[in-house]
């Protein structure tokens, strides 16, 4: 079993609905790494988040630190939010000997259409 | 800050050949990461530098493979005796370290050994 689970791995959308991808992780963290990623590689950090929500736009981050759990919202979805979605987490004790590497999920692959 | 360069941007070599991938992070970012992701999956991580000094390296990294990081800046990560299994994208993150640990990522290099 992986460390960090993604559901769903693929999601069809069309334009305007409310997006959730989910996130389960089974080890202890210090934070967690929300991530884009488009055709051609580049990777772009999200949200970063230990506790709580954090909101940039129409995204929404959520984590539960008890349930090791975190989502991904996107509110209003539009066909340029198409990528894929990588939920990261970095191990706990990062100024320690995790060194503050990530350990990814699979990616959900977003799709959304006009 | 012109974000986190990697080239080549593309690779293509046949098998048995050495490869060398060069990263140039952030400056003044002290940590530096390589991580691969082969197609469908998450990246994975495969070795971690804190200034010029390699810390840790993934149980993915064999003897084919050798990291620097001279004078702390630029890193190199090179392939000897590429195999078909090397093709991935390498990816190169960058991060300032306390208080942030965020990273930022380069666009990667992508390999294809025929």
């Amino acid at each position: 079993k992986n460390e960090v689970e993604q559901s769903p791995q693929n999601l069809t959308a069309q334009e305007g609905e409310f997006i959730t991808i989910n996130c389960s992780y089974s080890v202890g963290i210090s934070a967690l790494h929300w991530l884009q990623q488009h055709p051609g590689g580049g990777i772009v950090s999200l949200f970063m988040l230990s506790s709580g929500k954090k909101k940039h736009g129409r995204l929404i981050a959520t984590i539960n630190i008890q349930e090791k759990h975190s989502s991904l919202h996107i509110t209003a979805s539009h066909p340029r939010d198409s990528a894929v979605y990588i939920c990261a987490v970095r191990l706990g004790n990062a100024g320690g000997t995790s060194y503050g590497k990530l350990t990814f999920g699979q990616g959900t692959i977003l799709t959304v259409h006009p | 800050d012109t974000g986190v360069s990697q080239d080549p941007r593309h690779k293509i070599t046949k098998r048995g050949q050495n490869v060398t991938f060069r990263c140039d992070p952030i400056s003044e970012h002290n940590r530096l990461y390589w991580y691969r992701q082969t197609l469908g999956q998450g990246p994975e991580f495969l070795t971690y530098f804190q200034n010029e000094a390699q810390l840790e390296k993934s149980r993915l990294l064999s003897d084919r493979f050798s990291a620097e990081r001279p004078k702390g800046s630029f890193s190199t990560l090179e392939i000897q005796r590429t195999e078909q299994g090397d093709s991935a994208m390498y990816l190169c993150a960058s991060s300032p370290g306390r208080p942030s640990y965020e990273q930022y990522f380069g666009p990667g290099t992508r390999l294809t050994v025929t």
